[in-house]
């Protein structure tokens, strides 16, 4: 059972560039989320989904698109990356939101812009 | 909107102490509370979830208390072992946005 899976686990590019972070998951979740880290800040909301075909947009969704054309898939865009979005991203799913909703977390994907 | 604060930011314990995390929130009107840990360069890891009807939840060396009225939450961690040293992230459910908001966490060290 793997869990949550993230790649790539790191990734450098340049500014200006493209990339496409994918996080699949094998629990037949429905809420699946896309968070970025960064020191001294905690862990901040990008975008979510509350089901397949579905996305909304999280606390900090500026510079990022998804989609989750598939339950199990939720992809994390960045059409023209920034140093700013120089970031840990992590994935996080869970069955119920809420009540019961126990979340679990990917290993985390690093990404530096230059 | 939540804010949760997680005092100490950081703790340093020689091994076999037992401690208290601290977590405050500033909307009691939760669904749920849980509380995380991460090793470096990790991802979370859920240790305990306390359901807003809940007073306690309890696994293994670890007890979560939650006080919805007082937005407070703590995680007791008896007999600390080095193995314990990692980062404890708390992180209340209100139903909004249907996310967590996530505290900065407690950095904590236990040494030999």
């Amino acid at each position: 059972n793997a869990g949550v899976t993230q790649t790539p686990k790191f990734r450098v590019l340049k500014t200006g560039q493209s990339m496409t972070l994918l996080c699949a998951q094998d629990m037949n979740h429905e809420y699946m989320y896309w968070y970025r880290q960064d020191p001294g800040m905690g862990l901040r909301l990008i975008h979510y989904s509350v089901g397949e075909g579905t996305t909304a947009k999280g606390e900090v969704p500026d510079g990022y698109n998804v989609s989750r054309l598939k339950k199990q898939n939720f992809l994390l865009g960045l059409e023209s990356a920034a140093p700013s979005q120089t970031s840990v991203y992590f994935c996080a799913s869970t069955l119920l939101a809420g009540v019961g909703g126990e979340l679990f977390f990917g290993e985390g994907s690093r990404l530096t812009v230059l | 909107k939540q804010e949760v604060t997680q005092i100490p930011a950081a703790l340093s314990v020689p091994e076999g102490e037992n401690l208290v995390l601290n977590c405050s929130f500033t909307d009691s009107a939760i669904y749920n509370l849980q509380w995380f840990r991460q090793d470096p360069g990790k991802g979370l890891t859920s240790l305990l979830l306390i359901q807003s009807s809940q007073r306690e939840q309890t696994s293994g060396r670890l007890n979560a208390s939650l006080d919805k009225s007082s937005g407070r939450s703590t995680l007791y961690i008896a007999a600390s072992q080095p193995g314990d040293s990692a980062t404890y992230l708390c992180a209340p459910y209100t139903g909004t946005a249907s996310k967590l908001t996530f505290g900065t966490g407690t950095r904590l060290q236990v040494t030999l």
